[in-house]
């Protein structure tokens, strides 16, 4: 079981450029968001998705966008790429999305992403 | 709006001494609370969570953290520290209202514990 999974672990951008941050999960969670970790701001919620085909905004959300066409994959996308969007993101899921407060998350191991 | 604290950014302990990782939160309602660990180049790891019931919570690896409701603490605590616990600790607290019905974490900035031999 490998539960989630994230790829690629490492990538480097020229400001500008587009690219796609992969995440999977083999749970069959409802549930899945995206964070970025930053030095002395913990996690910020970027995106979320309560099942397949709904997604919503977290507090982060501006310069990605994410689809979930299958419960499977959550896909983060960087459409132009800025030095500020320099970060590691974190991929999770949970089993249900609603009345869960007592789920905990499963994270993946990042993408550590620079952009120059 | 809800919110969680750790007020220290690191920790320093020996091995074989016990230890505390603070946080406190701000909730409107009733707090659902998590405790993670984070190891060099790995995701979060869930340590444990208090959602009603007992103020003491156990958790993995000998951990438990105590719920205070009148201080609005959650502090995290193991009676004896190994090398091994030295990692970044972050609190959280689920809000029903940050994000809708379906209760996304909010997250500390973390606090990184070094414990030495």
């Amino acid at each position: 079981n490998a539960g989630v999974t994230q790829t690629p672990k490492f990538q480097v951008l020229k400001t500008g450029q587009s690219m796609t941050l992969q995440c999977a999960q083999d749970m069959n969670h409802e549930y899945m968001s995206w964070y970025r970790q930053d030095p002395g701001m913990g996690l910020r919620l970027i995106h979320y998705s309560v099942g397949a085909g709904i997604t919503d905004q977290g507090e982060v959300p501006n310069g990605y966008n994410v689809s979930r066409s299958t419960t499977e994959d959550f896909p983060l996308r960087l459409l132009s790429a800025a030095p500020s969007q320099t970060s590691v993101y974190f991929c999770a899921s949970r089993p249900e999305a609603f009345l869960a407060v007592n789920q905990p998350q499963h994270f993946g191991d990042g993408t550590r992403l620079s952009i120059l | 709006a809800q919110s969680v604290a750790q007020p220290e950014d690191q920790v320093k302990v020996a091995e074989g001494n016990p230890l505390t990782v603070k946080c406190t939160y701000s909730v409107s309602g009733n707090p659902y609370l998590f405790w993670y660990v984070q190891y060099p180049n790995r995701g979060l790891q869930f340590l444990l969570k208090y959602i009603t019931g007992d103020n003491l919570v156990k958790g993995s690896y000998g951990f438990e953290a105590e719920f205070n409701k009148s201080q609005t603490s959650f502090h995290l605590k193991k009676p004896s520290a190994l090398v091994s616990d030295s990692a970044l600790y972050f609190c959280a607290v689920r809000d029903p209202d940050y994000g809708g019905s379906q209760g996304n974490l909010i997250f500390g900035k973390g606090t990184k514990l070094s414990v030495k031999p």
